[in-house]
């Protein structure tokens, strides 16, 4: 079985000040993992992911996120985070060798900036 | 081009009625998935549907069906709803291949907000 946990409910933050989401998840294998991001209203879209290789991944909207396999983490990051970064942000991994691929995802982190 | 569009955007239903939400797939997607966010908690995967069948379920109860369309549309079916349903549907698509590849990046709509009274 497959799991994400996102530690914390809410992280407030500054604007311009470094940004960090923090993600773990447990699954049986190697993990594909994503970050999609939630605005109010809206479905959800999607950041980053993490398939093979270079263990730090660039992603849309100058996040970033970086894979430990030994701490099995995946915690997403922006250097200077923006008012308009305020969103819902949600962490998900897929098994590999769940064919179909289904993403299992964490309970999401509401990411406040203040002015 | 329009992204994954879903019908209805809000609706409410009593207990024990039966709901259908519509999802058309971004244009060139051919699998769409389900999953249903309930309030102050991450989406949980429903079922995916590609080729017109289903091809992995959740773990969600028989209440909950669906159907693919050969243009690629879903619905969403729940019948004897319970106050539980409660919920945001949402609806995502993925591009051909994707899936089994394992790239799996989903692009979603907007959801359906079922309250169930």
């Amino acid at each position: 079985a497959q799991s994400v946990a996102q530690p914390e409910d809410q992280v407030n933050v500054a604007e311009g000040n470094p940004l960090t989401v923090k993600c773990t998840y447990s699954v049986s294998g190697n993990p594909y993992l994503f970050w999609y991001v939630q605005y109010p209203n809206r479905g959800l879209q999607f950041l980053l992911k993490y398939i093979t290789g270079d263990n730090l991944v660039k992603g849309s909207y100058g996040f970033e996120a970086e894979f430990n396999k030994s701490q099995t983490s995946f915690h997403l990051k922006k250097p200077s985070a923006l008012v308009s970064d305020s969103a819902l942000y949600f962490c998900a991994v897929r098994d590999r060798t769940d064919s179909w691929g289904k993403l299992q995802f964490g309970a999401g982190t509401q990411v406040v900036v203040t002015p | 081009d329009a992204g994954v569009t879903q019908s209805p955007t809000h609706l409410i239903k009593t207990r024990g009625q039966q709901v259908t939400l519509r999802c058309s797939p971004k244009s060139g997607h051919d699998t769409v998935s389900w999953y249903q966010q309930a309030l102050g908690q991450g989406p949980q995967f429903i079922f995916q549907y590609y080729e017109e069948e289903e091809r992995q379920r959740g773990n969600f109860p028989d209440r909950f069906s669906g159907h693919q369309f050969p243009n690629y549309s879903s619905e969403l079916n729940v019948n004897a709803l319970l106050l539980g349903d409660s919920a945001l549907y949402l609806c995502a698509s993925t591009p051909p291949g994707q899936v089994l590849s394992g790239a799996n990046v989903l692009t979603f709509g907007a959801g359906s907000r079922l309250t169930v009274l």
